[in-house]
């Protein structure tokens, strides 16, 4: 039963426009969704976080949006930049059923192109 | 650099061999985390310890043996693997276990390859 989903396992964006990367979720106790980053051959890398008492949280070019209603949050990468190309991961904790741990999705893999 | 090291990075082993992974963390944390990350497939956590304490174990298969000795260090012991224990094993640590809005911080794992 996969908790978390990313259905994009790839995004494919030019230099300079904006990279959305989508998450939906089917645990309505989670209350804290993390967005980590990996290139290859190294360890995921925390980017920014939202708990659910928000429905934005932004940092530099990355934003993150909650859509509790409908489960799912987005990651907006603006402007996008060939160092963005990577795997991007969504993830979900919720303290009370989870124990704060960890359910991640598959991964959607970045492509963003010069 | 994330403050979470992984030795080996790489490891081969045949399946009657006893090999042992490392992670030490330099960040004060108190929660220490074993993952697998097989090809196509999300992150699945296998243990967690909070405080030296084992509080998860996610039916991991006993060939998989985890020790932690303080807050700084988790093993992960490998015994009679097979080749589908073959993946990317990630460990992660973060201030405590259980907390709200907690963040995990990753190391840059060890690559097994089982024969």
């Amino acid at each position: 039963d996969q908790q978390v989903k990313q259905n994009s396992p790839s995004l494919s964006v030019q230099e300079g426009r904006i990279s959305i990367l989508n998450c939906d979720y089917t645990n309505s106790m989670f209350d804290y969704f993390l967005w980590y980053k990996k290139y290859p051959a190294e360890g995921p890398t925390f980017l920014i976080s939202i708990s659910s008492i928000k429905d934005k949280n932004e940092d530099g070019r990355f934003t993150v949006f909650l859509n509790k209603s409908a489960k799912h949050l987005s990651l907006h990468i603006v402007p996008s930049q060939p160092g963005d190309s990577a795997v991007y991961f969504c993830a979900a904790s919720g303290r009370n059923n989870q124990g704060g741990k960890l359910i991640f999705g598959q991964g959607t893999e970045l492509s963003v192109k010069p | 650099e994330t403050g979470v090291t992984q030795t080996p990075r790489h490891l081969v082993m045949g399946m009657t061999n006893k090999k042992s992974l490392k992670c030490e963390q330099h960040l004060g944390h108190n929660a220490m985390y074993w993952y697998k990350q097989s090809a196509k497939k999300p992150l699945e956590l296998m243990f967690v310890y909070n405080f030296k304490e084992q509080t998860e174990n996610n039916s991991v298969p006993s060939r998989f043996s985890p020790e932690c000795p303080n807050s700084s260090h988790l093993f992960l012991h490998l015994h009679t693997l097979q080749p589908e224990d073959s993946a990317l094993y990630l460990c992660a640590s973060s201030l405590r276990s259980g907390g709200a809005l907690e963040t995990q911080y990753f190391g840059p794992g060890t690559r097994l390859l089982v024969l």
